[in-house]
């Protein structure tokens, strides 16, 4: 069974700052992954499909990368409606998130 | 624009039922698939299973074998979720989502409590 894990748990940026967050699977996914910003009260949104595709009415300060086992999720020039909890999730078999990462105002 | 819209919360007892609604609109509604998710309070994301709007074919996670049921009514464009024999650790937000894979709608979510 596949395991995903995101990495750093939280972290804490400044606005503007470039900010790359980590997400790992056990076993190749090839490129079937996805990211989602989630704030607090509110349902996630797609960023990212296919490790590297924007989704609709997504902002190019967002990009993702990857392909197999590791992937980023990049964001250039941190916005402050940009600070929430971003989770990577795998499709290659049944859906799977990961733990998510949170990213906070320093 | 595409939207969906979930049911009110839901306070429930262990051991009872809950049946969540998802209403679509926006798109042809069985051009694609519902997926749920639910979020336990402070945790994180756990798919549940999905559902083809289309033909009505369903798969669960294998957490929920034997208690989750999703069904769909084309006529009115809505899906729906029903979790049985319900516990403590099933308290969390349900949302819906279009999408088998990745999930590009989500609805606002709907709180189920369970406790006696």
């Amino acid at each position: 069974e596949i395991v995903m894990t995101q990495s750093p748990a939280s972290l804490s940026v400044s606005p503007g700052e470039r900010v790359t967050l980590s997400c790992r699977a056990s076993q190749s996914v090839s490129n079937n992954l996805a990211w989602y910003q989630q704030k607090p009260g509110q349902a996630p949104r797609l960023l990212i499909y296919g490790a590297s595709t924007r989704a609709t009415g997504i902002p190019a300060r967002f990009s993702g990368s990857g392909s197999g086992t590791e992937f980023a999720l990049t964001i250039t020039s941190l916005q402050s409606e940009d600070f929430a909890v971003y989770y990577c999730q795998q499709y290659n078999n049944r859906p799977l998130f990961g733990p998510g990462t949170k990213v906070h105002i320093k | 624009q595409v939207q969906l819209v979930q049911s009110g919360g839901e306070v429930q007892k262990p051991g009872a039922s809950v049946k969540v609604s998802c209403k679509a609109s926006g798109y042809k509604f069985t051009s694609y698939y519902i997926t749920w998710v639910r979020q336990a309070p402070g945790q994180g994301l756990e798919w549940m299973g999905w559902i083809s709007a289309y033909n009505g074919v369903t798969k669960y996670a294998q957490n929920f074998q034997g208690r989750l049921t999703m069904t769909t009514d084309t006529s009115t464009s809505t899906a729906y979720m029903e979790l049985m024999s319900l516990r403590s650790d099933d308290t969390a937000v349900y949302y819906c989502s279009r999408g088998v894979d990745y999930f590009d709608m989500w609805g606002q979510g709907t709180m189920v409590t369970v406790s006696s």
